[in-house]
């Protein structure tokens, strides 16, 4: 099992652009989250999907969209990047009434 | 006042010592609490739950003090593999897929 997997797993953008970032999940989990990390931060959650067809906001969701695909795949779009969304990404997934999350290996991105 | 805080460190130790780390959160209603481990640039990991009756595993142990509103991890004997940065989660009462993230605590342990 690959567990959870992310692409791109670097990205640089100039101010405005747009792009998506993939979360795929093998574990068969229900819930789905996206976070961002930044230096002498805590993670910080963006958007999650509890389950196939629902999506939530999170603590700092301003600036990002997201679509649970299928209950695989939790994509999350920056539809016009600003420097300050420079910072580390996660996708998580953890299975119902479990509460650990597993984690995929983030993508850095920076934005100019 | 931030929901979960940390020392930010850093912690340098010498291998065999023993080191604590504290987390202080703010919702006295929590429920749920946990360390996780991250290595430097990858992910975070789950080292361990904390119990409201404290938790061994090993070389760590976990403990909760609910009228103090902090948990705490214990590292004893420490290995040069346990250098990483370790990060105290809480789950708020109003959503259990809302995990807040103290900023964590770096420890580096030395030969």
């Amino acid at each position: 099992n690959a567990g959870v997997t992310q692409t791109p797993k670097f990205q640089v953008l100039k101010t405005g652009q747009s792009m998506t970032l993939q979360c795929a999940q093998d574990m068969n989990h229900n819930s789905m989250y996206w976070y961002r990390q930044d230096p002498g931060m805590g993670l910080r959650l963006i958007y999650y999907s509890a389950s196939e067809g629902t999506t939530d906001k999170g603590e700092v969701p301003n600036g990002y969209n997201v679509s649970r695909l299928n209950k695989r795949e939790f994509s999350l779009r920056l539809e016009s990047a600003a420097p300050s969304q420079t910072s580390v990404y996660f996708c998580a997934s953890r299975d119902s009434g479990i509460f650990e999350q597993f984690f995929g290996p983030g993508t850095r991105l920076t934005v100019l | 006042r931030k929901e979960v805080e940390q020392d930010p460190g850093p912690f340098n130790v010498p291998e065999g010592a023993t080191v604590a780390f504290n987390c202080t959160y703010s919702n006295s209603a929590s429920q749920s609490f946990f360390w996780y481990r991250q290595d430097c640039r990858k992910e975070p990991k789950l080292l361990m739950s904390v119990y409201s009756s404290g938790n061994e595993d090993g070389r760590f142990t976990a403990q909760l003090n609910r009228a103090s509103q902090y948990i705490s991890l214990l590292i004893r004997d420490s290995k040069l593999s346990d250098s990483a940065t370790y990060l105290c989660v809480v789950i708020p009462p109003y959503n259990n897929n809302d995990m807040r993230f103290g900023a964590g605590t770096r420890l580096t342990v030395k030969p």
